[in-house]
């Protein structure tokens, strides 16, 4: 089983519509979530980042985290298409002496259409 | 734009040769990560270097090995290329070793 599981995709919705992606993990240690979007050819930008369990907004995104069911989400409000682009999840432990290496799931690619 | 810059942006070599990718790093920032992205998969990560030193590495061999310099910024060398090291190659930089890490755009390597 690997350590972060995120459905590829690809998920298609219309301009406007609620978008909701997300992450299962089966390490414990993992504390920090973040959620990166990548856009075709480009690296990894950063869009939210999270330590407790609950949630954070800023602007259209909202991130949702669950430790107890080791379940994050990531949903995006009134979807444009220029949030079309792979979303990956990320994560790294709080200890354990591996505390800087990024985990990422394999990425859900998301198309918004006009 | 995260400052953070990478070269060369595209590359092809074929197997069994060496290549060298480098990285700036965002003004102010002493650690640089690289990841490996393979088509369709998430980033992996390869190591990591703090003020010139390997500070953690991932499940890659020893053909996969690193420089930081005095100004932060990086090399990635892979000798004996393998089909299997084609892949978008991503740095990114951090202000320290367990701080938010920003990604440049990537080399993309293509192993013939």
């Amino acid at each position: 089983q690997k350590e972060v599981e995120q459905d590829p995709g690809p998920l298609s919705v219309p301009e406007g519509a609620i978008v909701s992606l997300n992450c299962t993990y089966s390490n414990s240690a993992f504390q920090y979530f973040m959620w990166y979007r990548q856009y075709s050819r480009k690296g990894p930008e950063l869009l939210m980042y999270t330590y407790s369990s609950g949630n954070k907004e800023d602007g259209r995104f909202t991130a949702q985290v669950d430790k107890s069911s080791k379940y994050i989400s990531l949903f995006i409000r009134d979807s444009q298409p220029s949030d079309s682009a792979t979303y990956l999840c990320a994560m790294i432990p709080n200890s354990g002496g591996s505390n800087y290496k990024l985990t990422f799931g394999k990425g859900t690619l998301l198309t918004v259409n006009p | 734009e995260t400052g953070v810059t990478q070269s060369p942006t595209h590359l092809i070599k074929t197997r069994g040769q060496q290549v060298t990718l480098r990285c700036s790093s965002q003004s102010g920032h002493n650690t640089v990560s690289w990841y490996q992205q393979a088509l369709g998969q998430g980033p992996q990560f390869i190591f990591q270097y703090y003020r010139e030193e390997e500070n953690g590495r991932g499940n890659f061999p020893p053909r996969f090995s690193g420089l930081q310099f005095p100004n932060y910024s990086s090399e990635l060398n892979v000798n004996a290329l393998e089909l299997d090291d084609s892949a978008l190659y991503l740095c990114a930089s951090s202000l320290g070793p367990t701080d938010t890490q920003y990604f440049g755009p990537g080399t993309r390597l293509t192993v013939l």
